[in-house]
């Protein structure tokens, strides 16, 4: 069985670092890239990037690009988002999804998402 | 600003059908071969309902049926059920080699 869990819930304060992570199992970690999703209260979803565990090749939203990290640790299947200096403006459930992708002979690019871990709740507060 | 807009809302009473739909706004947007579907009712993880344009992973009711015409996806929901309640997003890989969601659909059950 394919599953992706998430570490627990975080309180934190602003201006502190943060790494939550999302280990999988039931699944060749390497064969799939693992993306990164976030859903502020009340709001939709939002891609924030991506990783190729095989390689750890990344590839970042516009909007998240340079504000957080992305890694993986493919002896342990476990991927990784990390900030290195959070903001109240960080608070939000973050997602890790499984993503299929597709190669033509230039390029990959990532399709749907079919697992999903259970979220983390990340909280920024003083 | 996400570049894949869907309605805020739609209703639909048991039984009725809905059809939500998700239309490129910018031309960032593949050509819509993988556009995929997820359900995500209050309180949970995104599932997956639809995967390149209109195929229906294991265990997906098959009242749940993805199309495309042209720059507009669309995941329609036949014979309405109580369990259906929740919001709707799509998503597209785009021409930069990421990813997008859309803007998200609240369905009501009426």
């Amino acid at each position: 069985e394919v599953q992706l869990v998430q570490s627990g819930a975080e309180v934190k304060e602003p201006g502190e670092s943060l790494r939550i992570s999302c280990k999988g199992s039931g699944y060749s970690f390497t064969a799939y890239w693992i993306s990164w999703v976030r859903q502020m209260p009340g709001k939709g979803l939002e891609w924030m990037g991506r990783i190729d565990p095989s390689d750890s090749y990344t590839n970042y939203s516009p909007s998240f690009q340079g504000h957080v990290t992305i890694s993986a640790d493919k002896s342990i299947s476990t991927a990784y988002l990390q900030w290195s200096s959070l903001r109240a403006s960080d608070s939000a459930m973050y997602y890790c999804a499984r993503q299929r992708f597709f190669c033509s002979s230039t390029r990959c690019l990532g399709a749907d998402f079919d697992y999903w871990g259970q979220g983390t709740l990340v909280t920024v507060s003083s | 600003q996400s570049a894949l807009t869907q309605p805020p809302s739609l209703s639909g009473s048991p039984g009725q059908s809905i059809t939500i739909s998700c239309t490129a706004t910018s031309s960032d947007v593949g050509s819509f071969s993988r556009v995929s579907w997820y359900q995500q009712p209050p309180g949970t993880a995104p599932k997956l309902m639809i995967y390149e344009v209109s195929n229906r992973p294991s265990g997906v009711p098959d009242r749940f049926s993805g199309s495309k015409s042209g720059n507009t996806a669309s995941l329609t929901i036949s014979g309405l059920q109580a369990e259906d309640e929740a919001d709707y997003y799509c998503s597209s890989y785009t021409s930069s080699s990421t990813s997008v969601f859309g803007t998200g659909t609240k369905v009501t059950v009426l």
